[in-house]
């Protein structure tokens, strides 16, 4: 089975200042890695995804994360952030494989980032 | 549609009664899953849906949870006799088949009183 920690309920920051959300997991198996962000009234979006390769992925709206497998890591970051990037953050494992085994998403609790002015 | 639709948004129900949940995926998704997210916490799997054939159901937590996608496309998902410990926002979401990202609706926020 996996688990997922994400070790901070809410992140407040203010605006322009950077910010990193910080997410392990634990698994017996090689997974593949999500960040998912819910903005409020909607539903759950990809921001990025790792399945294999370079370590460091980009995503949407310029979040990057990088894996870090000796450390069971995933942390999430932005080098500035604005007001639109106030959300819910959850980070998410599947396990890889054939066969559609990688449809199952184990999530974690969520951060709230909040991106004051 | 453009994205996964759900409905209702928002259903509140009397305790013992049972509700139906509805999900209708992006067009063309073959696959299609069931998540449950209480307050305070992440998603949790149900239960996923390739075509019409349910594949795996080991997330749905009683006998009183049933889903079904008779067609291969809008998929219902049934809470029988709810309970309070029922209420959580019910989230679908739906993918290409094989695909590593899935598109998830707004949720229905089921509340049991």
């Amino acid at each position: 089975a996996q688990s997922v920690t994400q070790l901070d309920s809410q992140v407040p920051v203010f605006e322009e200042a950077p910010v990193e959300l910080r997410c392990n997991y634990s698994s017996s198996v090689s997974v593949y890695l999500f960040w998912y962000v819910q903005y409020p009234n909607q539903g759950l979006q990809l921001l990025l995804k790792y399945l294999s390769g370079s370590t460091l992925v980009k995503g949407i709206n310029g979040f990057e994360a990088e894996f870090n497998k000796s450390q069971t890591s995933f942390h999430l970051r932005k080098p500035s952030v604005h007001i639109s990037d106030t959300a819910e953050y959850f980070c998410a494992v599947s396990v890889t494989g054939s066969g559609g085994s990688n449809y199952k998403l184990t999530f974690g609790k969520g951060t709230l980032l909040t991106v004051n002015p | 549609g453009a994205g996964v639709s759900q409905s209702p948004r928002y259903k509140v129900t009397k305790r013992g009664q049972d509700v139906a949940l509805r999900c209708d995926p992006i067009s063309g998704h073959v696959s299609l899953y069931w998540y449950r997210q209480a307050l305070g916490q992440g998603p949790e799997f149900l239960t996923y849906f390739n075509y019409e054939a349910q594949q795996d159901k080991s997330g749905l937590p009683n006998d009183r949870f049933s889903a079904e996608r008779p067609e291969g496309s809008i998929s219902t998902l049934t809470i029988q006799r709810t309970e309070q410990r029922d209420s959580a926002m019910y989230r679908c979401a739906s993918s290409s088949f094989g695909s590593t990202e899935a598109f998830f609706g707004q949720g229905t926020r089921l509340t049991v009183v």
